[in-house]
């Protein structure tokens, strides 16, 4: 499978634990994108990587949310000390390059949900 | 900031007929993207079809095409055929690379349901 492979596909956790959420992107592409989709909602960005670096993090919470994308290894959002308002599903993105001539494409999504 | 409105929470459409889903944006961009993507109950998030707006002539892929009006920010999808397997969520999406960002805005979505 080529395309955008996040893991797991569902994540169970309490309130207080963390949760860390899982991201390779296409074969090709360096540019990775972190969403999060409420129910009944639409996707709303939280951050912008590419390798190493955060371009942009103007959807992240101030607090206990964190991403990196390593030169080695997938994507990682990281929430610290989940509480019940986190559960959500999570998409990442990924694209060749920048511009909307370079599709996002989509991972499954990994599903959170906070006991 | 950009917006990207859907009015349509919800449409229903007979299969083999034709149904239109409405998007309007607001952007300050000159030169953006326009986007349709679309999420069946598996919550896959696929990419339907795309639009540039400095090109004039409006997208179509199969039985998906767009109406896309520069002038007035909209930018519908027009489903012709409908296949029971169209049923899912249609979400609309600007692109915008405003400041440093490189991100998609998207809309609320429109549940669409394609009866038998």
């Amino acid at each position: 499978n080529a395309g955008v492979m996040q893991n797991p596909r569902h994540l169970v956790r309490r309130r207080g634990q963390e949760a860390r959420l899982r991201c390779s992107p296409m074969k090709g592409h360096s540019h990775v994108y972190w969403y999060r989709q409420l129910p009944e909602e639409g996707l709303k960005f939280m951050v912008y990587l590419q390798k190493e670096n955060i371009i942009d993090e103007s959807g992240m919470p101030k607090e206990r949310f964190s991403a990196e994308f390593p030169k080695e290894g997938p994507s990682i959002l990281r929430i610290q000390q989940v509480v019940r308002g986190d559960s959500a599903a999570y998409f990442c993105a990924s694209s060749r390059g920048t511009g909307g001539h370079q599709p996002q494409h989509f991972g499954d999504g990994t599903r959170l949900s906070i006991l | 900031a950009q917006t990207v409105t859907q009015s349509q929470p919800e449409m229903s459409v007979q299969e083999a007929e034709t149904v239109t889903l409405s998007c309007t944006y607001d952007t300050s961009e000159s030169n953006y993207y326009l986007f349709w993507y679309k999420q069946p109950p598996s919550r896959q998030m696929i990419l339907v079809i795309r639009q540039e707006a400095y090109k004039q002539q409006n997208a179509t892929e199969n039985r998906f095409s767009v109406n896309f009006q520069k002038a007035a920010k909209s930018f519908s999808l027009k489903i012709s055929d409908s296949q029971l397997g169209d049923t899912a969520m249609y979400f609309c999406a600007l692109h915008s690379t405003e400041g440093s960002g490189d991100k998609l805005t998207f809309g609320t979505g429109t549940r669409l349901a394609v009866r038998p």
